[in-house]
């Protein structure tokens, strides 16, 4: 069965540069969701959308950005990176929204800022 | 806001024996979903198994299994039979049931817990 694509799987960046993270659901999922998990911690939910439209946000700092295209697939972009910005970050995609459905974990995007 | 908490941070299990990994939550809300998530080393997150709180009927999957109390707000996973494979991070998850009461569908993970196999 399919699953969650997101590209890269690795990525190292300087301070002050830019990234982008790229996240492709589950075929027919329409519901994206990131999370961001720091060395040794939890994940924790930076934002999500439902059918094009951000449907919820967490603790998302501002130099972050981000958008779900017609497609479904989302990106995640991060200016002006910072050392603490290293972790790996994740996307999940669901089926609907309001529903009992299982979010599908990525693989992750491993992001280290030199 | 939903808080979760599980509270031992490392525990270990001699393989073929059973494991109580345990997790408490904090809510307002009624309806809701609890879940635990498996991040073995390649830190892929891998669901374990998923309760309705709605549902008092304790969530079954093959060797893993849930004491899901909602007066107490406990939510505990046992593995029965342990295998080496069953190493890594646990991960006890809360989700709103947003149908129902509106809020929102994140999910709000506890810090986790390593479980360590041994032959």
């Amino acid at each position: 069965a399919a699953g969650v694509i997101q590209s890269p799987r690795h990525l190292i960046k300087e301070k002050r540069e830019t990234a982008t993270l790229k996240c492709y659901p589950i075929p027919r999922h329409d519901t994206v969701y990131w999370y961001q998990q720091g060395p040794g911690q939890d994940p924790q939910f930076l934002i999500s959308f439902y059918e094009k439209m951000q449907s919820d946000k967490g603790s998302i700092p501002d130099r972050f950005s981000a958008q779900q295209f017609s497609d479904y697939h989302s990106e995640l972009n991060m200016s002006s990176l910072e050392l603490g910005d290293s972790a790996l970050y994740f996307c999940a995609s669901t089926q609907g929204w309001g529903r009992a459905n299982e979010q599908f974990f990525g693989p992750g995007t491993r992001l280290t800022v030199l | 806001a939903q808080t979760v908490t599980q509270s031992q941070p490392e525990m270990s299990v001699q393989e073929a024996e059973t494991v109580t990994l345990s997790c408490t939550y904090d809510t307002s809300e009624s309806d809701y979903y609890l879940f635990w998530y498996k991040q073995p080393p390649s830190r892929q997150m891998i669901l374990v198994i998923r309760q309705e709180a709605y549902k008092q009927q304790n969530a079954t999957e093959n060797r893993f299994s849930v004491n899901f109390q909602k007066a107490a707000k406990s939510f505990s996973l046992k593995i029965s039979d342990s295998q080496l494979g069953d190493a890594a991070m646990y991960f006890c998850a809360y989700r709103s049931a947003v149908r129902y009461q509106g809020g929102s569908e994140k999910l709000v993970f506890g810090k986790g817990m390593k479980l360590t196999v041994n032959p």
